[in-house]
């Protein structure tokens, strides 16, 4: 079982729609990161988090430490916003670079 | 301007081959790190690398050795290629250095796509 989980794998979905892509972990991390992987295949980073919640522009991310859960939210989605969402975490047990999930493919359709 | 570059981005090659892949980061980041795309997509850790240590993902074939020729700098040397080692492979950076309690925004090269034949 991978250490880091993500749902859905696949989303597509309506533009405008509010979307959720869920990320749950079950080691001790120091840091969760919200990556974007485009089309293309370049790797853009959109959030990190220790605690609470993030927003960048129409981007939502929170964390819960407690549940070692986290969300990532895109408000008005735009075709644009087509890509593979990436959760990682930084394992706090070790200093080996960032555990990744199997990533969410997004398309969103005009 | 580009913050981490790789070269070069497409790599074909022979099984058997010696191969490497060239990192620069002009962020003036402490560490940086080198990660393998599977043919499906998946993200794993190879190694991490700052000025005093040297972290190798214990799944890392010793075929695999990264070179850093200063802290700018961390190349991937691959001996002997095997078909399995095709994947994409991504340099990134970041500022803090590679102790176990901290956070950090991790900066990505573009990849370099290998493909052993």
């Amino acid at each position: 079982k991978n250490e880091v989980e993500q749902s859905p794998q696949n989303l597509t979905a309506q533009e405008g729609e509010f979307i959720t892509i869920n990320c749950s972990y079950s080691v001790g991390i120091s840091a969760l990161h919200w990556l974007q992987q485009h089309p293309g295949g370049g790797i853009v980073s959109l959030f990190m988090l220790s605690s609470g919640k993030k927003k960048h522009g129409r981007l939502i991310a929170t964390i819960n430490i407690q549940e070692k859960h986290s969300s990532l939210h895109i408000t008005a989605s735009h075709p644009r916003d087509s890509a593979v969402y990436i959760c990682a975490v930084r394992v706090r047990r070790g200093a080996d670079g960032l555990t990744f999930g199997k990533g969410t493919h997004l398309i969103i359709q005009p | 301007d580009t913050a981490v570059s790789q070269t070069p981005k497409y790599l074909v090659t022979q099984m058997g081959n010696d191969k490497s892949i060239k990192c620069e980061q002009n962020l003036g980041h402490d560490t940086m790190y080198w990660y393998k795309q599977d043919s499906k997509k998946f993200l794993k850790i190879m190694f991490s690398y700052n000025n005093k240590e040297l972290i190798i993902n214990e799944t890392v074939p010793n075929r695999f050795s990264p070179k850093s020729p200063d802290k700018a700098h961390l190349n991937l040397h691959i001996n002997s290629l095997e078909l399995g080692d095709s994947a994409v492979y991504f340099c990134a950076s970041s500022q803090a250095p590679g102790l176990a309690v901290w956070t950090d925004t991790q900066y990505f090269g573009p990849g370099t796509r290998l493909t052993v034949l």
